[in-house]
């Protein structure tokens, strides 16, 4: 089976800019996520989607970051204004249902924020 | 809060011998445990999983062990090879959530 897709792969932009990610999961896989890699640091989630419901965005920095998913398959995440400690790799994963775990990582979107 | 510590932060080795990676949570409610392996310029790919109601699980030679009372779970490679080298991330969820609580990482080098 396919992946995860995410694009871009990386993406560098001027503080205060503002940028879009897009990711597809895995076909038929329900449960969808958004987690922020610092370089050094393990994952952190951003927010999960259960179909194109919010699970759980409460680590989601809500006066600047925005994701959705529209027909609860493909979903965008977005940073508007972006700040230097945005820079991260950003990383979807997607799940064929909730609480089955093991879920499937994409390669993920290196933004450097300068 | 819940938290997820791991050690050691880098791990050597040489090629043949065995790799140990230990892991303590804080939340007692944890009851799934996956271990993730991440190579440079790739997303984390899950390489064992194990749930509270098993203490341990192998797969070929990868093996992890729980201990729910001292929560603590451990990652044992055995006959490493250079193609385990990457970094290791344990991390744990809680019952009915899927959030999972990622450790710091464990950058292991094998050396043939």
């Amino acid at each position: 089976e396919a992946g995860v897709a995410q694009s871009p792969r990386y993406k560098i932009i001027e503080k205060r800019q503002s940028v879009a990610f897009w990711c597809n999961p895995i076909s038929g896989h329900a449960t969808l996520y958004w987690y922020q890699q610092i370089l050094g640091q393990g994952p952190k989630l951003l927010i999960q989607f259960q179909n194109n419901g919010v699970v759980d965005d409460s680590q989601l920095p809500k006066d600047r970051f925005s994701a959705e998913r529209l027909k609860g398959v493909d979903s965008t995440l977005k940073i508007q204004p972006a700040k230097l400690e945005d820079s991260a790799v950003y990383l979807c994963a997607s799940s064929l249902d909730l609480h089955i775990g093991g879920y499937t990582f994409g390669s993920g979107t290196r933004l450097t924020v300068v | 809060g819940e938290n997820v510590e791991q050690h050691p932060s880098t791990l050597s080795v040489q090629e043949g011998d065995s790799a140990v990676i230990k892991c303590t949570y804080s939340d007692s409610a944890s009851n799934y445990f996956p271990w993730y392996k991440q190579e440079l310029g790739k997303g984390p790919q899950l390489i064992i999983d194990i749930r509270s109601n098993v203490g341990e699980k192998k797969d070929q030679r990868i093996a992890v062990t729980l201990n729910k009372t001292a929560k603590h779970f451990s990652l044992h490679i055995t006959e490493t090879q250079p193609e385990d080298s990457a970094v290791y991330f344990c991390a744990a969820s809680k019952k009915w959530t899927d959030k999972l609580i990622f450790g710091t990482g464990t950058r292991l080098q094998v050396f043939p």
